[in-house]
């Protein structure tokens, strides 16, 4: 089945040390974003690639970067942290920008920092 | 103006009953309206979506009202079951430019046996 795949599900890293979470996806979609979601809160927009120019969120911290070597994988690099940065990412994937175009969500990787 | 606001928060339902879950947007741009379902421990997953050319849509149990003069819309799911237990988001995005999603703050729905 086309999916969305995250990796690892779970990470624990410690406060100030880098961490990449990866995402992949087998739909061959031109876009993908990542998303922060804190518990009990709606998914927040970190970035997002259309193929591959990259579109940052005006209020997405420095602290957070984005990779997109192919079509197929993105990746989210947290540089430096902090607790606040305990979150569930999401990777979601869509066909084209376009209004009506639906973002597949992958599992999520729920990340702790120690 | 780019806010949605959902409410519940939570919701209890008995199996069989209507679970109704509001939403209310203030940007009159907003042009596409889904409905995500997201189960504990997975991502969410588009469930409904409606534009403001309609009223209403129906999927099933599941039932989009939309009000454009109110600026309201609302996820009707009938006779709801134990397995429809999940948080529920609305979202709206712009039909002009990146259509990003802005979502509702999500409705936690349980469906008592």
């Amino acid at each position: 089945d086309a999916m969305v795949i995250q990796n690892p599900r779970y990470q624990v890293t410690q406060f100030g040390k880098p961490v990449t979470l990866s995402c992949s996806q087998t739909l061959n979609h031109n876009v993908m974003y990542w998303y922060q979601q804190k518990s009990s809160q709606a998914p927040k927009l970190l970035f997002h690639y259309y193929d591959k120019d990259f579109n940052n969120e005006a209020d997405t911290p420095d602290n957070f970067q984005s990779r997109r070597p192919n079509t197929s994988f993105c990746f989210l690099d947290i540089r430096s942290p902090g607790l606040g940065d305990a979150a569930m990412y999401l990777c979601a994937t869509s066909r084209d920008r376009g209004t009506g175009y639906e973002q597949y969500f992958g599992p999520g990787t729920r990340l702790t920092v120690t | 103006q780019q806010q949605v606001k959902q409410s519940p928060q939570s919701l209890i339902v008995q199996k069989g009953g209507i679970s109704i879950i509001n939403c209310a947007y203030e940007n009159t741009a907003f042009d596409y309206f889904p409905w995500y379902q997201q189960f504990p421990g997975k991502g969410p997953a588009l469930l409904i979506a409606i534009r403001p050319d309609v009223s209403e849509k129906k999927e099933g149990r599941f039932t989009i009202s939309f009000n454009k003069s109110a600026k309201q819309f609302s996820l009707h799911i009938m006779d709801s079951q134990p397995g429809d237990s999940a948080t529920y988001f609305c979202a709206a995005s712009l039909s002009t430019g990146f259509q990003k999603l802005v979502f509702g703050t999500g409705t936690r729905l349980l469906v008592s046996p």
